[in-house]
């Protein structure tokens, strides 16, 4: 089955500065990566997402890339502010999965200090 | 609409005791899924459901059992508790077919078994 490691598990930036999220899959057959972002207390919520078809997807402040030779994508955030500050999650899945069920990493936690 | 809906919020169990935790939904999603989150290891999904009356086994079944008699409900049963068992539940739903992987998550059941 599929194998999502994501790096590195805590992050601290500044206020302003970028952050940066990697993750590596080991199943060629995924092609569906989202990215999604849990607030304290609360459950993970889908921020950005990309497809095998595209390399690159930018949404305002959020970017994700996708290098799918290596088998790696990378979250990044620029500009950071203290409302980023949260665990940030990467998945993977094959978009025919019948059920859609994602396998996700362990997990980043992102601090950003005013 | 509300939602995904998860109760209770916060439980606490005797080894050996079972329970359900619920979750319903009303977007009229066809998938719902339950997930169980511990420390670096991000989400692992449990039980799934495609639509009513068909379940299917995920990562890490053992101990929990599901059913999916209407679409909007998906309870998980813990028959007989166990601390390893210690954990924040999430049980999550989405449309079906290709363009349908987008995760919907409830706010959580954080389980303490004694």
């Amino acid at each position: 089955g599929e194998n999502v490691e994501q790096h590195p598990s805590t992050l601290s930036v500044q206020e302003g500065d970028s952050a940066v999220i990697k993750c590596t899959y080991s199943d060629s057959a995924s092609n569906y990566f989202p990215w999604y972002k849990q607030e304290l207390g609360k459950g993970p919520q889908l921020i950005i997402d990309i497809r095998s078809n595209v390399g690159e997807k930018k949404d305002q402040r959020i970017a994700v890339t996708l290098n799918k030779t290596a088998k790696h994508f990378s979250l990044h955030i620029t500009e950071t502010q203290p409302e980023d500050s949260a665990v940030y999650f990467c998945a993977a899945s094959p978009l025919n999965n019948a059920g859609n069920m994602l396998t996700f990493g362990g997990g980043t936690r992102l601090m950003v200090k005013p | 609409n509300a939602g995904v809906t998860q109760t209770p919020k916060f439980q606490v169990l005797k080894t050996g005791q079972s329970m359900t935790l619920q979750c319903a939904q009303d977007m009229n999603h066809e998938y719902m899924s339950w997930y169980r989150q511990d420390p670096g290891m991000g989400l692992r999904l449990i039980h799934y459901s495609v639509g009513a009356g068909i379940t299917d086994q995920g990562e890490v079944p053992n101990g929990y059992n599901v059913s999916r008699s209407t679409t909007e409900d998906f309870p998980l049963r813990l028959l007989s508790a166990a601390p390893s068992q210690t954990s924040v539940y999430f049980c999550a739903s989405s449309y079906s077919g290709q363009a349908a992987n987008i995760q919907y998550f409830g706010a959580g059941t954080r389980l303490s078994v004694l």
